[in-house]
């Protein structure tokens, strides 16, 4: 069973256009974390939420944490062929013990 | 250099064979963790360390074990590998000193079970 489920899968949209990904879950955290992965390289931290109803922003990218904090989202605005990458959220159920991950949205920019 | 850094970084091996995969630190983090990635399913647990004399199971654990000689050190080895292993695996380090608890990944090692 996975405890975090992401979509879509697959996502392949044109240089400039909007986006949003999603992370849901049956169950509440304490926080949630947003990696992203590019090609031939290990996942790097963007952001962590932690706050019910949380937004972060990180230049294009907004991040928000669920009211009720099953679940969280990610758009991009303006999207460049920077962005292209594996996005993955990920939670911490002990607090910093272990780490689960969400099953990815692959990111494709076309220039 | 990184900070994290993995060997081999990619390794083609037969089913039955013996497979050991290298993970080295110099952040002074005192976590360390395994992890499989293959398409669609994200990151896996396999197996996590938080000090050289503390070993846990994660998601995935069996057909796999580990070792952690050091701080800065932490193997994970197939013991007879199968085809199915065949993945990308990736070692991570976290300190709970600092914000809550960051992972910082090492760029990977493909294994290959032919």
């Amino acid at each position: 069973t996975q405890l975090l489920e992401q979509s879509p899968q697959f996502l392949s949209i044109q240089e400039g256009e909007n986006l949003t990904v999603y992370c849901n879950s049956s169950s509440v955290f304490s926080s949630l974390q947003w990696y992203r992965q590019e090609p031939g390289e290990g996942p790097v931290l963007l952001v962590t939420v932690v706050t019910g109803g949380e937004v972060k922003k990180l230049k294009r990218l907004t991040f928000q944490f669920g009211d009720a904090r099953k679940d969280s989202s990610l758009h991009i605005t303006a999207a460049q062929p920077g962005d292209t990458g594996l996005y993955l959220c990920a939670v911490s159920p002990n607090t910093g013990n272990q780490f689960y991950f969400g099953t990815g949205t692959s990111l494709t920019v076309i220039p | 250099d990184a900070d994290v850094t993995q060997t081999p970084r990619n390794r083609i091996t037969k089913t039955g064979k013996r497979i050991m995969l290298e993970c080295s630190q110099t952040k002074g983090h005192d976590r360390m963790y395994w992890y499989r990635q293959d398409p669609g399913l994200g990151l896996r647990l396999i197996y996590y360390s938080f000090d050289v004399k503390d070993i846990n199971k994660g998601e995935i654990s069996d057909g796999y074990s580990v070792s952690r000689q050091a701080q800065a050190k932490f193997s994970l080895s197939l013991e007879s590998a199968i085809p199915n292993q065949t993945a990308l695996y990736f070692c991570a380090t976290s300190d709970l000193r600092f914000g809550l608890g960051e992972l910082f990944f090492g760029e990977g090692s493909r294994l290959t079970v032919l």
